[in-house]
């Protein structure tokens, strides 16, 4: 099993281009989520998907778009990307419901310039 | 929301010695509390977890507290060895679970040999 994998590792954007981050978990987990890191600040929860078919906004959706294409993929796009989108993203996800352990795939090192 | 704070940011042991790490949280409905690894590159992964119906657990080296009157928790890491060194995010989430979890901002633990 590879849990969760997320694509691109490394990606460097000019302001305003778009992209979509990828996320796949192999665990039939109900729940996903995206959240960004940024030095000193932890991680911060972007949106989340309680189960397939619904997507729900966390601290800091501005900016960003999700897509739960099927209980194994959630996205997120970046529409016009700005210098404040550099950061660390992880997918994870989880049982949910259960408050059960969430698992976090590698991480997608995004720098915007 | 829920409102996470940890201390300290930056802790330095020597090898052998103890590790605490402290963390308060503000929601009085919070009812699940890990505890995440990071090593540098990787993403989080779960090392111990507490429920609210329970006060303390124990897994070989690694230990947390829960008290949820004053709502505060804390990892506890005896004997520490070089291989502890990492950050280490505490976190919390309310019943249901799905909503995702609230995250301290992180400790980074160096053992020093």
């Amino acid at each position: 099993n590879a849990g969760v994998t997320q694509t691109p590792k490394f990606q460097v954007l000019k302001t305003g281009q778009s992209m979509t981050l990828q996320c796949a978990q192999d665990m039939n987990h109900n729940s996903m989520y995206w959240y960004r890191q940024d030095p000193g600040m932890g991680l911060r929860l972007i949106y989340y998907s309680a189960s397939e078919g619904t997507t729900d906004k966390g601290e800091v959706p501005n900016g960003y778009n999700v897509s739960r294409l099927n209980k194994r993929e959630f996205s997120l796009r970046l529409e016009s990307a700005a210098p404040s989108q550099t950061s660390v993203y992880f997918c994870a996800s989880s049982w949910g419901n259960m408050n059960t352990e969430a698992f976090f795939g590698q991480g997608t090192r995004l720098t915007v310039v | 929301g829920e409102n996470v704070e940890q201390h300290p940011s930056t802790l330095s042991v020597q090898e052998g010695d103890s590790a605490v790490i402290k963390c308060t949280y503000s929601d009085s409905a919070s009812n699940y509390f890990p505890w995440y690894k990071q090593e540098l590159g990787k993403g989080p992964q779960l090392i111990i977890d507490i429920r609210s119906n329970v006060g303390e657990k124990k897994d070989q080296r690694i230990a947390v507290t829960l008290n949820k009157t004053a709502k505060h928790f804390s990892l506890h890491i005896t004997e520490t060895q070089p291989e502890d060194s990492a950050v280490y995010f505490c976190a919390a989430s309310t019943p249901g679970g799905a909503d995702g979890l609230t995250f301290g901002k992180g400790t980074h633990l160096i053992i020093q040999p």
